[in-house]
């Protein structure tokens, strides 16, 4: 059974970082390609970025909206998926996913499993 | 940037209605369109890939269908626990841009 289980939100300061984590199991993390997505509070699901899986040699693309602040990585051997994000604001207050990704063709591929999310809030 | 558009933003319909949505995307973007499906307080669960692909395990009473930019979903006879936001969402080239959703609910 796929899980991805993600940890590392909470509250902090603007322009401050966090790093999220998620931890896969259930499949040869690998193969995948991995993003991350995003949800205000009441609000409609944000694409925030992705990593290739080593196939396509690990290379990231990210929204406009984190393009320079937020980074995605990959530790395949510990089956881990990141997000470092710094220079946090308060629009990036949201719930984050992180999903696997088909392997169909060329990543981007549409998501088919996602975590529970963690949420982090940005607040003076 | 392609922009996706959904309409309606939100729909009342009856048990065993067909209801259908739409997604226009601003550019061309082949058939690299997917339909999430979000329960309330749940999270989202992939249901269409290449726009008309049924996700395993995903009912069929559900399909997609559409090309270049404008693309349906269609529920074929709405079911209470159809009660969701949908999503579509482009993935022909980054950035992976969302529909705003729409919100189905039961009349």
């Amino acid at each position: 059974e796929v899980q991805l289980v993600e940890s590392g939100g909470g509250l902090v300061q603007p322009g401050r970082s966090l790093r999220l984590s998620c931890t896969a199991s259930g499949f040869t993390f690998g193969d995948y390609p991995m993003s991350w997505v995003r949800q205000a509070p009441g609000k409609g699901l944000e694409w925030v970025g992705f990593i290739r899986g080593k196939t396509y040699g690990g290379t990231t693309e990210y929204a406009a909206s984190v393009k320079g602040r937020f980074t995605i990585s990959r530790d395949d051997s510990k089956s881990i998926a990141y997000l470092q994000m710094n220079s946090l604001k308060i629009e990036d207050t949201a719930l984050y996913y992180c999903t696997r990704d088909l392997v169909m063709v060329v990543p981007p591929t549409p998501h088919d499993s996602w975590g529970q999310g963690t949420l982090v809030t940005v607040s003076s | 940037d392609i922009q996706m558009t959904q309409s309606p933003s939100s729909l009342s319909a009856s048990v065993g209605d067909r209801v259908t949505i739409t997604c226009r995307a601003s550019q061309g973007i082949s058939n690299y369109l997917a339909w999430y499906q979000q329960k309330p307080g749940k999270v989202p669960k992939l249901l269409i890939y290449a726009a008309s692909t049924l996700q395993s395990g995903v009912p069929s009473r559900f399909s997609g269908t559409g090309s270049g930019t404008d693309f349906t979903l269609t529920i074929s006879s709405l079911q209470p626990e159809d009660v969701a936001t949908y999503y579509c969402q482009k993935y022909n080239t980054a950035p992976l841009t969302f529909g705003g959703g729409t919100k189905v609910e039961i009349k």
